[in-house]
């Protein structure tokens, strides 16, 4: 069965320090990945989404950077985080149509 | 571009009682539907999905959605709602082009009372 891990599940980060979180995903192949952003009392924002290995989508315009240097691996990165930055951060993968996502990542920016 | 309103931001319910979780879409062509729950600092989880054909599609945990084309609605549905149904749920809808990037609602908290 397919499975997706994501980590760390908490950070606390100063601003300006650089942020890396990881996604990857188990038991299938060449899936369309996605890093979702979930701010207090909001629904969910796409911030990047990525059909292959080094193929990436941006959805919106930031400080944020993603890459993808392995098929099943998905990686968020910050080289100087904002104070806005902080939220809650969902991996997500599909090849049938239904995305299915990670347990998250609260990222909070002090 | 795809747009989901979900008009309620908290809806409160005794348990036992029955629940309906409004969702209307924007989308221009043939859209596909999600529901999605979220337990509190969890992922999310597919509850049901609408791609075609029967507009009453069933999920999991009891739940139920019926797509209305004519009212561009997706409203999810439960006959006796239980204290573990407390959680945030989610509309989404997605494009039918092969490939999924969905666009959701800001979600309803779903309060359940003794």
């Amino acid at each position: 069965s397919q499975t997706i891990h994501q980590w760390p599940a908490t950070l606390v980060q100063p601003v300006g320090s650089p942020l890396s979180l990881e996604c990857t995903v188990e038991g299938t192949s060449n899936p369309n990945l996605y890093w979702y952003r979930q701010a207090a009392g909001r629904g969910l924002q796409l911030l990047f989404y990525s059909v292959g290995i080094g193929q990436i989508s941006s959805e919106v315009p930031q400080n944020l950077s993603a890459s993808r240097p392995q098929d099943r691996q998905f990686i968020l990165s910050s080289k100087k985080l904002l104070l806005s930055d902080s939220g809650f951060y969902l991996c997500a993968w599909t090849v049938t149509g239904e995305l299915f996502f990670g347990e998250g990542s609260r990222l909070t920016v002090l | 571009a795809q747009s989901v309103t979900q008009p309620d931001i908290h809806i409160t319910v005794s348990e036992g009682a029955s629940l309906e979780l409004r969702c209307n879409y924007s989308y221009g062509a043939t859209p596909y539907l999600f529901w999605y729950v979220q337990s509190p600092g969890q992922g999310l989880q597919l509850l049901l999905k609408y791609f075609s054909g029967d507009t009453l599609v069933q999920g999991i945990k009891g739940f139920e959605a019926e797509f209305k084309r004519s009212q561009s609605s997706f409203n999810l549905r439960k006959p006796s709602v239980h204290w573990s149904d407390a959680a945030e749920y989610f509309c989404a809808v997605g494009e039918d082009t092969g490939f999924q990037k969905l666009v959701f609602g800001t979600g309803t908290r779903l309060l359940v009372s003794p």
